[in-house]
């Protein structure tokens, strides 16, 4: 079955320090990985996808398929960044089916 | 301003009686969504059209009917609200392709009292 975990509800930092959220999946075939992010009082939007190998807002993200995770880092936390973050698969053959985790609150504290 | 676009914001009902939220995109794109975040932010897939044909129907009472008049558009009518209804409901959109990026709505927040 198509899972995904973020088993942190709420992660806490202080701002200029590390920060990794953390993002596990179950699937069998060949996923597409996806974190997206939810400001307060915004809509969900997507940050990054692992197929771009980009950097966004200072965010990376690897896809380890070994140990099937897709964790989210940024070396220097801002405030900026406080928000909701989601991680999200999607199957082969399932356009726009976005298996969503429960999603994690950072909070960045000055 | 292109985007997508949910009305209304905000939706407080009592049990028994029957809603619509409304979702239009200018995006262009042939495919569109609705999710379903609960007390728990916990995001869930409902309905997804393309073209106007749905694609995916998942588990979700038959009281939640989709429809879409056009490929802009994708209303969500629900008959006999219950509390446990209470959520945010998002509309999206996205190209149909297995990693077009989903933009979302601002959300519905339902209120079922």
């Amino acid at each position: 079955a198509q899972r995904v975990t973020q088993p942190e509800k709420l992660l806490s930092v202080f701002k200029g320090a590390p920060v990794e959220l953390k993002c596990n999946y179950s699937y069998s075939g060949s996923p597409e990985l996806f974190w997206y992010v939810q400001y307060s009082r915004q809509r969900l939007q997507l940050l990054l996808r692992h197929i771009s190998r980009e950097s966004i807002k200072g965010f990376t993200a690897d896809l380890n398929k070994g140990e099937t995770s897709f964790h989210l880092k940024k070396p220097f936390a801002q405030e900026e960044d406080s928000a909701m973050y989601y991680c999200a698969l999607s199957g082969l053959g399932s356009q726009g089916n976005l298996i969503f985790g429960k999603g994690t609150k950072l909070s960045v504290k000055p | 301003d292109t985007a997508v676009s949910q009305t209304p914001k905000y939706l407080v009902t009592q049990m028994g009686n029957d809603k619509s939220i409304k979702c239009e995109q200018n995006l262009g794109h042939d495919t569109m969504y609705w999710y379903k975040q609960d007390s728990k932010k916990f995001l869930k897939i409902m309905f997804s059209y393309n073209n106007k044909e749905l694609i995916i129907n998942e588990t979700v009472p038959n009281r939640f009917s989709p429809k879409s008049p056009d490929k802009a558009h994708l209303n969500l009518h629900i008959n006999s609200l219950e509390l446990g209804d209470s959520a945010v409901y998002f509309c999206a959109s996205s190209e149909w392709i297995r990693n077009s990026p989903l933009h979302f709505g601002n959300g519905t927040r339902l209120t079922v009292t």
